[in-house]
């Protein structure tokens, strides 16, 4: 039962122009959302989060949005840059601190990017 | 420096075998997990360690034994390797004192049971 679904394995994005990676999931009691970023043969490294009190969190080039009702959030890189070509997780976590929880993974999208 | 380091990167054996993965954190963290990528490309919490207290076990069959023998430290022991525990394995680590939970992760262990 995937409860994050990253629907696209894949998105060609132009050098310069937005990227949008999209993200759904089941469960209401996620409270935290957070997008992963891999390159092959390295560990995920974390890029941004959302918590689900907010609908927009914004860091440099990337902003996160969460339409909590629609239970979808989604990633935006503007402007997309080779360096982003990788593969994007998005992530779960079921409590706010004091819980030792595992992330549950959404099964990641292929970014690429084209000069 | 590397964060959270985890070895071998490599792990080919058979069937049969016993092999550990072991992992490392030098963030001072107090909770580390270990998570499985299987070919599906799921990334699958296993394991969470906090203050030397297991809190998750994910259904993983009892031939998967995490140790740690201090809190910058999680091995992965497996018994009995089959066929199907290939998979990409990755240790992370965070600290709980945050409001949300971001972990940080090794670049991962990539057992081949032959």
């Amino acid at each position: 039962d995937q409860q994050v679904k990253q629907n696209s394995p894949s998105l060609s994005v132009q050098e310069g122009r937005i990227s949008i990676l999209n993200c759904d999931y089941t469960n209401s009691m996620f409270d935290y959302f957070l997008w992963y970023k891999k390159y092959p043969a390295e560990g995920p490294t974390f890029l941004i989060s959302i918590s689900s009190i907010k609908d927009k969190n914004e860091d440099g080039r990337f902003t996160v949005f969460l339409n909590k009702s629609a239970k979808h959030l989604s990633l935006h890189i503007v402007p997309s840059q080779p360096g982003d070509s990788a593969v994007y997780f998005c992530a779960a976590s079921g409590k706010s601190g004091g819980g030792a929880d595992g992330l549950t993974f959404g099964k990641g999208t292929h970014l690429i990017i084209q000069p | 420096d590397t964060a959270v380091s985890q070895t071998p990167k490599y792990l080919v054996t058979q069937m049969g075998n016993d092999k550990s993965i072991k992992c490392e954190q030098n963030l001072g963290h107090d909770t580390m997990y270990w998570y499985k990528q299987d070919s599906k490309k799921f990334l699958k919490i296993m394991f969470s360690y906090n203050n030397k207290e297991l809190i998750i076990n994910e259904t993983v069959p009892n031939r998967f034994s995490p140790k740690s023998p201090d809190k910058a430290h999680l091995n992965l022991h497996i018994n009995s390797l089959e066929l199907g525990d290939s998979a990409v394995y990755f240790c992370a680590s965070s600290q709980l004192a945050g409001v949300v939970n971001i972990q940080y992760f090794g670049a991962g262990t990539r057992l081949s049971v032959l």
